[in-house]
């Protein structure tokens, strides 16, 4: 089955220690975005590509950065962890930009902060 | 800028009672909605979409929504509420040229047996 794949599903990193959440995709979507999700929050866009197009959100902190070497796979690194970074990272897909395209999201990566 | 507001973070309903999830949009242009369901620990999932075409847009799960412009609404229903319709609700918005989308701030759905 076509789907998005998060890796891992749990990660534990240390206050300050660089960690990278993977993201691939099965669907050859053009589109692929990285959202934060704070306990009982909506999830918040990060940035997303298009193609090879970076599109970062106004209010990302500097901390977060990513790469999308090819199609199917995206990366989340975030350079210097803080507490406040704990959360779930959802990645989704959609085919084309457009907005009535639905986004396909993968399961998540819980982020734990020690 | 668009936004949606999704009255009541937590919806309690008894199995085989209607569910009733609220979703009130703004937005300066025509939008497209989209209801997402969230299981603990896991992705979003939708569960329809409303692009412009027919008003009453039925999803998965036996789910549906009516989009009514003139009260900005787009509220989600199902007239049987299953346990395996306990989740997070989540409505969400985005308009032509921009390929953000907007969510609510969700809806727990709780299913008394």
């Amino acid at each position: 089955d076509a789907m998005v794949i998060q890796n891992p599903r749990y990660q534990v990193t240390q206050f300050g220690k660089p960690v990278t959440l993977s993201c691939s995709q099965t669907l050859n979507h053009n589109v692929m975005y990285w959202y934060q999700q704070k306990s009982s929050q909506a999830p918040k866009l990060l940035f997303h590509y298009y193609d090879k197009d970076f599109n970062n959100e106004a209010d990302t902190p500097d901390n977060f950065q990513s790469r999308r070497p090819n199609t199917s796979f995206c990366f989340l690194d975030i350079r210097s962890p803080g507490l406040g970074d704990a959360a779930m990272y959802l990645c989704a897909t959609s085919r084309d930009p457009g907005s009535y395209n639905e986004q396909f999201f993968g399961p998540g990566t819980r982020l734990t902060v020690l | 800028a668009q936004s949606v507001t999704q009255l009541g973070s937590h919806v309690s309903v008894s199995e085989g009672a209607l569910v009733l999830l609220r979703c009130n949009y703004s937005s300066s242009v025509p939008p497209y909605l989209f209801w997402y369901v969230q299981y603990p620990n896991q992705g979003l999932q939708l569960l329809l979409k409303y692009t412009s075409a027919a008003t009453l847009v039925k999803g998965i799960n036996g789910f549906e929504a009516e989009f009514k412009k003139s009260e900005t609404s787009f509220h989600l229903t199902k007239p049987s509420a299953h346990m395996s319709d306990a989740a997070e609700y989540f409505c969400a918005v985005s308009v032509g040229g921009n390929e953000k989308l907007t969510f609510g701030t969700g809806t727990r759905l709780t299913i008394i047996p």
